[in-house]
């Protein structure tokens, strides 16, 4: 079964862009949660959404956002990019959902110039 | 809103028992303990996942007291191949929370 995929893997932006992540999750798992890994914060749960519907959020500003399409797949948002939004974004399925066990993907990194 | 804490760091050698604490004071009725494992340039990897009392798999041992407010992940014969960080997680999607430790980069030398 394949795994979780996230593209693009790396991305290089300037502040005050946007920026789209999208991810893949395992076949049949109908929960996708993002994470944010930064040195100094560590790992942070942003949201997860579950058949479509945002189910938890984490404490970011609005400018994260996020959907999942009818096909499991989810994409995140984050708009006027700042410096401090450097980062490895991580995308999680899962079968029963946020917090049972989680499939990471290799994750996204984003550079923010 | 429940704090994890967990060591920095820890060292150990090849075939010895490892057990890593987690700390986590304000844990709220609902929420699960759950660990991880990441190596670098990959996402995190379950390890296993508890409510109270012991729980065991095939690589691992959760250990968690009565008042729930620490636990303690107990890695048997280590080997170089688990030198990693490991990340304590408490949470549940009925307080909406979700929060991780600082994680713990445990190193197996030879």
């Amino acid at each position: 079964k394949a795994g979780v995929t996230q593209t693009p893997r790396y991305l290089i932006k300037t502040r005050g862009q946007q920026v789209t992540l999208s991810c893949s999750p395992i076949s049949g798992h109908r929960s996708v949660s993002w994470y944010q890994q930064t040195p100094g914060q560590g790992l942070q749960f942003l949201f997860e959404y579950f058949s479509e519907t945002q189910r938890n959020k984490g404490n970011f500003p609005g400018r994260f956002s996020g959907r999942q399409f009818s096909n499991s797949r989810s994409e995140m948002n984050v708009s006027t990019l700042e410096l401090g939004d450097s980062a490895l974004y991580l995308c999680a399925s899962s079968l029963e959902g946020w917090p049972y066990e989680q499939y990471f993907g290799p994750g996204t990194r984003l550079t923010v110039t | 809103l429940a704090k994890t804490t967990q060591p920095i760091s820890m060292d150990s050698y090849e075939g010895q028992e490892v057990n890593i604490t987690c700390s986590h004071n304000n844990i709220a009725t609902n929420d699960y303990i759950t660990w991880y494992q990441q190596f670098p340039s990959q996402g995190p990897r379950f390890i296993i996942q508890g409510y109270k009392t012991k729980v065991t798999n095939e690589v691992a041992s959760l250990f968690i007291p009565a008042d729930r407010k620490s636990s303690t992940l107990s890695l048997p014969r280590v080997s170089l191949s688990d030198t990693a960080v490991y990340y304590c997680l408490v949470g549940s999607s009925n307080t909406g929370k979700l929060i991780f430790g600082q994680g713990t980069t445990l190193q197996v030398k030879p």
